[in-house]
């Protein structure tokens, strides 16, 4: 029973398409966040949602649109792809300040 | 705002051999630390962390870290590592009630027979 778990696992597609990356878990934590992983493996917060509500939202382009339709999940959607958004996202969930749970991870190819 | 160093980005062992892999974090308040492990293709493990109390701290699959609070460090160890073990490992920092998990850059762990 996989406590976070994200679709697709993989995405490709061509630069100026919407997409969107779903997440989902059953862990019951009260606030769910976003990571994006870049080709050098660095790991950069993207958003945070507490109990539906955006509480961080880390200098990301107005393109990426996260949403919560309820405290299990938290989507992201990608407007107008460009070949940087490249990279593998992660979704985690956890309690503020404490240990995050991640997801598998999806990773997104822009051609 | 608190960050985390990690000090090497690669680190080649053999197998058998014991490892340790440097972290140092900046902050002005309390932290909570931890380390995270990401095998190939894989998604981010949690091996261990350090909220308060003890200063060592065990994990899971025989790691262990020492949070040093005059040097800021967190650093990582295993007696013995496995081929298995190979894999990016990443330090992080968020501090109490705060939403924001700080990483480092990752130590790539290379385990050779």
């Amino acid at each position: 029973d996989t406590a976070v778990s994200q679709t697709p696992k993989y995405l490709v597609t061509q630069m100026g398409n919407d997409k969107s990356i779903k997440c989902e878990q059953n862990l019951g934590h009260d606030t769910m966040y976003w990571y994006k992983q870049d080709s050098k493996k660095f790991l950069k917060i993207m958003f945070s949602y507490n109990n539906k509500e955006l509480i961080i939202n880390e200098t990301v382009p107005n393109r990426f649109s996260p949403k919560s339709p309820d405290k299990a999940h938290l989507n992201l959607h990608i407007n107008s792809l460009e070949l940087g958004d490249s990279a593998v996202y992660f979704c985690a969930t956890g309690t503020s300040g404490e240990t995050q749970y991640f997801g598998p991870g999806t990773r997104l190819l822009v051609l | 705002a608190q960050s985390v160093t990690q000090l090497d980005s690669q680190v080649p062992v053999f197998e058998e051999a014991p490892v340790e892999l440097r972290c140092n974090y900046s902050s002005s308040v309390s932290v909570y630390l931890f380390w995270y492990v990401q095998y190939p293709n894989q998604g981010l493990q949690l091996l261990l962390k350090y909220l308060s109390g003890s200063t060592l701290v065990k994990g899971i699959n025989g790691f262990e870290a020492e949070f040093n609070k005059s040097q800021t460090s967190f650093h990582l160890r295993k007696p013995s590592v496995h081929i298995s073990d190979t894999a990016e490992y990443f330090c992080a920092v968020s501090r109490p009630n705060d939403y924001k998990l700080s990483f480092g850059a990752g130590t790539t762990v290379t385990v050779r027979a």
